[in-house]
């Protein structure tokens, strides 16, 4: 079963516009944490962020934030003013302790952004 | 510091040959994970190491695959008998330790299988 759901499989926005990127996630643990990864076109997954659990607190890093939910089990990363380098495959993921798998990630499909000038 | 490494960045084989990828993880990065993204599967786990110990090997998609990790550190996935199906990239991610520390992913290995 899907962990991780990210409905939107491809978005475009013209620069200077907000997006939000939804993610939805599944888990029975009490202690996990969730990550935003950013995939630019030359591959390399880019750590973006981790939020525990037990801190629902929202994060901005510049013209970045995100916001996670715990009563919709949801971790939404929004971008303000999008520039035209944001766009990327951006992956939700969640790790959960698993004795044998260590914390794995699990990973959504990704969210396709095109930022357009 | 050097981020995580691999080798070779691209490697194109023909069926049923074997093949070895590398992953140099971050120094000091206890936990080291294989990660494999193909078009039809997205970014699945496939093993995890805490020093040279995988405790489960179950997420390897076949018994062609096989995975090891010496000295702690360098670690390298093989796929013997290689299959048009085994094409994607490898990824490699490291992280501190046991805990839930932030995994950081190598630059991967794009295979293609002829």
């Amino acid at each position: 079963a899907q962990k991780v759901t990210q409905a939107q499989t491809e978005i475009s926005v013209v620069e200077k516009e907000d997006v939000t990127l939804d993610c939805v996630y599944e888990t029975r643990d009490t202690t996990y944490y969730l990550f935003w990864y950013k995939q630019p076109p030359s591959g390399e997954l880019v750590f973006l962020i981790r939020r525990n659990s037990f801190d629902e607190q929202n994060e901005i890093s510049g013209r970045y934030s995100w916001n996670f939910q715990k009563s919709t089990s949801s971790f939404n990363f929004t971008i303000t003013a999008s520039q035209v380098v944001d766009s990327a495959v951006y992956f939700c993921a969640l790790s959960e302790a698993e004795k044998d798998s260590g914390y794995a990630l699990n990973f959504g499909k990704g969210t396709s952004l095109l930022v357009t000038p | 510091g050097a981020g995580v490494s691999q080798s070779p960045s691209n490697k194109v084989t023909e069926k049923g040959k074997d093949v070895e990828l590398r992953c140099d993880p971050i120094s000091g990065h206890t936990a080291l994970y294989w990660y494999r993204q193909s078009l039809g599967q997205g970014l699945e786990f496939l093993i995890y190491f805490q020093g040279n110990s995988a405790p489960d090997k179950s997420g390897l998609p076949s018994d062609r695959f096989s995975a090891e990790r010496t000295g702690g550190s360098v670690s390298t996935l093989t796929i013997q008998r290689t299959q048009q199906e085994d094409s994607a990239v490898y990824l490699c991610a490291s992280s501190l330790g046991q805990f839930q520390e932030t995994q950081y992913f190598g630059p991967g290995t794009r295979l293609l299988v002829l």
